[in-house]
């Protein structure tokens, strides 16, 4: 079974431009979550979908994070404009029943 | 809400020797409980899970985990640690039914010496 896919896993930008992440979740899943990393801390969930449907979207700062699900299967996120402390891995995950599965992130350098 | 607090940062042993990675949950509710594991450059990955059955949980790799209600924790175990075993490990507790938020620990890093 193939696992949760993103893209790009690097992405290197300056600040005040914008930037788009993508996933894939695991064929099947409904839930599809987007979460950021920042260095030495645990991941925080951004936005959680069901389906193409935003369940929880409450710690996203929605002046310059956007999310979308289109057709309930891939979902992008983007940053307009990026800041400094945007810096992090963003993760996304999908679940089945009660466990997430994780991608491998992409990692935002905002210089 | 509900949060976890994971007591060390790091902790380092040596192969062969036993692994204790502690946790304290908060919940106001019968909580579901994780440990995520997260290896350089790779994604978090389930290592166990207790969702109100049986107390002691095993999980892969020769990990397991016990609940322990009255002392509000969840500390991961491994008798035996084997050099692949350094990692960043995160104690994670579900908040809520159905749709579930998973709320993450700081993390411990888990350092092995030959």
């Amino acid at each position: 079974e193939a696992g949760v896919a993103q893209s790009p896993r690097y992405k290197i930008i300056e600040k005040r431009q914008s930037v788009a992440f993508w996933c894939n979740p695991i064929s099947g899943h409904a839930t599809l979550y987007w979460y950021q990393q920042i260095l030495g801390q645990g991941p925080k969930l951004l936005i959680q979908f069901q389906n193409n449907g935003v369940v929880d979207d409450s710690q996203l700062p929605k002046d310059r994070f956007s999310a979308e699900r289109l057709k309930g299967v891939d979902s992008t996120l983007k940053i307009q404009p990026a800041k400094l402390e945007d810096s992090a891995v963003y993760l996304c995950a999908s679940s089945y029943g009660d466990t997430q599965y994780f991608g491998p992130g992409t990692r935002l350098t905002v210089l | 809400a509900q949060s976890v607090t994971q007591l060390d940062s790091h902790v380092s042993v040596s192969e062969g020797t036993p692994v204790l990675l502690r946790c304290n949950y908060s919940s106001s509710y019968s909580p579901s409980l994780f440990w995520y594991v997260q290896h350089p450059n790779k994604g978090l990955q389930l290592l166990l899970k207790y969702t109100s059955a049986a107390t002691l949980v095993k999980g892969i790799n020769g990990f397991e985990a016990e609940f322990k209600k009255s002392e509000t924790s969840f500390h991961l175990t491994k008798p035996s640690a084997h050099m692949s075993d350094a990692a960043e490990y995160f104690c994670v507790v579900s908040e809520g039914r159905g749709f579930q938020k998973l709320v993450f620990g700081t993390g411990t890093r888990l350092l092995v010496s030959p």
